[in-house]
């Protein structure tokens, strides 16, 4: 069985440029979580998708933005990038929906975003 | 909010010698609990998954326990081997909440 696949790898992007990262998850898998990982701050949950709705965000700025299609594939988009936004941006899918699931969440390899 | 901390922070072992890596979260609340590897400039690779009335799960050479009236998991790995150096992470769900809180991780590097 395919794991959760992520791409691109790796970007490079300039300030103030806009930039969109994609993620498939495990075949149905219908929960899709993302998460941004920096040395300083660890990993922090940006946002989770369950059937194309947003359930929860995390504390970041609306520049960052996500959507998931109805085969649970998911992007997230960051606009007018800043320096800060360097880093390993993770994505993890789980078999089903709500916290009162066993919801065990499997990640993919990550993007790595540079921002010059 | 859920805060969870991980100590130590790093860690290095001969091979051979059983360990045990600490992690506590402030949220008695708790839904489930997970530990993580995660290798250098690599994803993150799902270990062990401890629900909420579960005591203690056992993979391999892995064993990780929860306690939730302390606010405290541990992960015990036997028997350590070099190719178990990575950064290992526990993260906790909070009955609220769908997300995953991370503590920061414990590098841990096992020598031949």
């Amino acid at each position: 069985k395919a794991g959760v696949t992520q791409t691109p790898r790796y970007l490079i992007k300039t300030r103030g440029q806009q930039v969109t990262l994609s993620c498939s998850p495990i075949s149905g898998h219908r929960s899709v979580s993302w998460y941004q990982q920096t040395p300083g701050q660890g990993l922090q949950f940006l946002f989770e998708y369950f059937s194309e709705t947003q359930r929860n965000k995390g504390n970041f700025p609306g520049r960052f933005s996500g959507r998931q299609f109805s085969n649970s594939r998911s992007e997230m988009n960051v606009s007018t990038l800043e320096l800060g936004d360097s880093a390993l941006y993770l994505c993890a899918s789980s078999l089903a929906g709500g916290p009162r699931f066993i919801n065990e969440q499997f990640f993919g390899p990550g993007t790595r975003l540079t921002v010059l | 909010k859920q805060e969870v901390t991980q100590i130590p922070a790093a860690l290095s072992v001969p091979e051979g010698e059983n360990l045990v890596l600490n992690c506590s979260f402030t949220d008695s609340a708790i839904y489930n609990l997970q530990w993580f590897r995660q290798d250098p400039g690599k994803g993150l690779t799902s270990l062990l998954l401890i629900q909420s009335s579960q005591r203690e799960q056992t993979s391999g050479r892995l064993n990780a326990s929860l306690d939730k009236s302390s606010g405290r998991s541990t992960l015990y790995i036997a028997a350590s081997q070099p190719g178990d150096s990575a950064t290992y992470l526990c993260a906790a769900r909070s009955n609220s909440g769908y997300a995953l809180n991370f503590g920061k991780g414990t590098s841990l590097l096992v020598t031949p």
